[in-house]
């Protein structure tokens, strides 16, 4: 059980472009989603934090009109990055809490973005 | 701000060998701890986790044990499998951020036959 997915799992587009990352918890409500980026050999940086229905609250450093959440349902969050340029390709990673509470997140496999 | 320091992997060990990943952590108040693991392919997933000082997390064969007095949430495992290998993460909630994961930078763990 606890399962959340991420579509598409590697996407490559062209500088410019915007691209959308979908989180999909697929066996329970996911209250609250988190977005992390991840570089190659580093750790795991919490992006933002969104909760179905309302705003998504960004940690400091993180441009949000350049990366837009939406938590429209409580079984789907998206990230769309906009305008992307090559200093956004990153592996971005996706995860998710439900009624188990925050100390049970379930993490998604993460996409791989690359921008030419 | 909070930060959390792990060992420098990779980590190559032979099977039966016993295992220990360091991981220390700087945090205002009382944060929870957790170890986190991802095998190849998959998402992270929750491998162990302690609240509150001298707790000791176990799960599948591992243990670590939250010392406050160190600031340290070490993992350990007395005879490793090739079915371990994986990236390990140590992670840390404060006490005030309920579910606000801050991660150290992840140790890969191989082991051979």
């Amino acid at each position: 059980g606890a399962v959340v997915s991420q579509h598409p799992s590697w996407v490559i587009c062209k500088s410019g472009t915007s691209v959308k990352i979908e989180c999909r918890s697929l066996d329970f409500q996911a209250t609250t989603m988190f977005w992390y980026r991840q570089f190659p050999k580093q750790s795991l940086m919490l992006m933002a934090t969104s909760n179905e229905g309302s705003k998504a609250t960004y940690e400091q450093g993180v441009e949000k009109d350049k990366f837009l959440i939406n938590h429209a349902s409580l079984t789907l969050s998206t990230l769309t990055v906009t305008s992307a340029h090559p200093e956004d390709s990153s592996f971005y990673i996706c995860s998710a809490t439900g009624t188990g509470g925050a100390y049970t997140q379930y993490f998604g496999p993460g996409t791989r973005l690359t921008v030419l | 701000g909070d930060s959390v320091t792990q060992m420098e992997g990779p980590v190559t060990l032979s099977e039966e060998a016993f295992l220990t990943i360091n991981c220390t952590y700087t945090a205002t108040g009382y944060p929870s701890l957790f170890w986190y693991v991802q095998y190849p392919g998959e998402g992270l997933q929750l491998l162990l986790k302690a609240t509150k000082a001298d707790d000791k997390g176990s799960n599948k064969g591992f243990e670590a044990t939250y010392r406050k007095e160190t600031t340290s949430f070490h993992l350990e495992k007395g005879s490793v499998q090739v079915s371990d290998s994986a990236v390990y993460f140590c992670a840390l909630t404060p006490g005030t951020s309920y579910g606000k994961l801050t991660f150290g930078q992840g140790t890969i763990l191989t082991v051979h036959p």
